[in-house]
């Protein structure tokens, strides 16, 4: 069953612009993490955020965490062509053996 | 670095033939699952394994097996396979099995069923 939901489906940009990628969720949850897919590759994490924290940076990623909400977005700063890719947030409800449950996914397009 | 493995890359099949998809990780992660990805619906858990000789069934386990005599590797098997079962498969591992680790994927196994 799907946890997280990604807004938009789809989303095309400028480069240089900023991105901005939105997740909801439906119940409480331990953490939620970001992950990154390049066509025809497997996902690759990008950042966790816990339950317990409300922003969290990496380089040119900010995401924030609403848990009032059960929400989350992810911010792309000053996007570049190679930031083109699907972003998957994935939540944890448990302890984490019953691995992570996807969104569908945001499709972001880099335009140069 | 090799990180997680998944072979083969493609494969066709005919509804009734069985087949294993591999996967293998050489970063002594404890933790492996697979899921598969779907058109419109994310990644679904099909099975997981918290260490060797450990397994247990994810969201969508009907159709296949998995075992772990080994902490590297991580075999699906298709029993008989069905046309509901064309997807893209993924397997993933983290160092443990608790919900704040990443997962590592591996770049995927592209399956046809005919």
């Amino acid at each position: 069953s799907q946890q997280g939901e990604e807004d938009p489906q789809a989303l095309s940009i400028q480069e240089g612009e900023n991105a901005t990628m939105n997740c909801s969720y439906k119940t409480s949850i331990n953490n939620l993490q970001w992950y990154r897919q390049n066509s025809g590759r497997g996902l690759v994490h990008l950042i966790l955020i816990r339950s317990n924290e409300r922003e969290k940076h990496s380089g040119r990623l900010r995401v924030t965490l609403d848990t009032s909400k059960k929400s989350s977005s992810l911010l792309i700063t000053a996007s570049r062509a190679a930031d083109t890719a699907s972003y998957f947030c994935a939540t944890a409800s448990g302890g984490g053996a019953d691995g992570l449950t996807f969104g569908k996914g945001t499709h972001l397009i880099i335009q140069p | 670095n090799a990180g997680v493995t998944q072979t083969p890359k493609f494969q066709v099949l005919k509804t009734g033939q069985s087949m294993t998809l591999q996967c293998a990780q050489d970063m002594n992660h404890e933790y492996m699952s697979w899921y598969r990805q779907d058109p419109g619906m994310g990644l679904r858990l099909i099975h997981y394994s918290v260490g060797a000789g450990i397994t247990d069934q994810g969201e969508v386990p009907n159709g296949y097996n998995v075992s772990r005599s080994t902490t590297e590797d991580f075999p699906l098997r298709l029993l008989s396979a069905a046309p509901s079962q064309t997807s893209v498969y993924f397997c993933a591992s983290s160092s443990t099995w608790s919900s704040n680790q990443p997962q590592h994927f591996g770049d995927g196994t592209r399956l046809s069923i005919l």
